[in-house]
């Protein structure tokens, strides 16, 4: 039921760009994506919900595969800020809020100068 | 806003004992999720609590329990606890839980030696 994340790991230069996916083996209501810095909380960047509805950040672009049961994190000209874990949380829950998140392993993510 | 809090941010406790953790939701947030992360586990969810009730509860021991109060308000509670408990305890309040974003407080250490 945990969703797999690919890579585990990346390592980039400044401005390069990334690609992180999430699958899922069950069908998704929602997927959400978070990243974690060294020794701090997630911080929410995106939810992607069936049907097509995208809410988060602006500078971040995930898409939603809904067929599949996949989801991908892109990080385009990436900065050093962007370093971190990024995980993905399921939603298995149909019909609205039911509450909670299965998280991914997570993608550690560094980016170099 | 004021941001998710957690209390106390770090804890040491012997095997045996119990332990008792707080968390402070975001005003207006009704839905709060316990999320317990290890190194070798990632994030793995506790439980979630929406308007004083339980919802969800993962695959944890019942020595692991959690309530929550009416002013959202949330603890959860450790009893008889063993070396692998110790880990980094995140609590996530959510307007209502998924598919809305959750926003993590910054955790709480808990070292059981």
């Amino acid at each position: 039921q945990q969703p797999v994340q690919s890579p585990q790991a990346v390592i980039l230069r400044e401005g390069e760009d990334a690609v992180i996916n999430c699958s899922s083996s069950k069908a998704l209501y929602s997927v959400h994506w978070y990243r974690q810095k060294h020794g701090e909380a997630p911080v929410f960047l995106m939810i992607l919900l069936k049907g097509g509805e995208q809410k988060g950040h602006e500078k971040i672009s995930a898409s939603f595969n809904e067929k599949k049961q996949q989801s991908s994190l892109y990080l385009t000209a990436s900065q050093l800020s962007y370093s971190g874990t990024y995980f993905c949380g399921t939603d298995l829950n149909y019909g609205g809020s039911q509450g909670n998140l299965i998280f991914g392993k997570g993608t550690k993510l560094s980016v170099k100068p | 806003k004021a941001g998710v809090t957690q209390t106390p941010r770090y804890l040491i406790k012997t095997r045996g004992q119990q332990v008792t953790l707080s968390c402070s939701p975001i005003s207006g947030h009704r839905s709060v999720s316990w999320y317990q992360q290890t190194p070798g586990q990632g994030l793995q969810f506790l439980f979630e609590y929406f308007s004083e009730t339980q919802r969800n509860k993962g695959n944890f021991p019942g020595r692991f329990s959690g309530r929550q109060f009416s002013n959202s308000r949330s603890e959860m509670n450790v009893s008889t606890l063993e070396l692998g408990d110790s880990a980094l305890y995140l609590c996530a309040s959510s307007f209502q839980g998924a598919p809305y974003e959750q926003y993590f407080g910054p955790g709480t250490r808990l070292t059981v030696t």
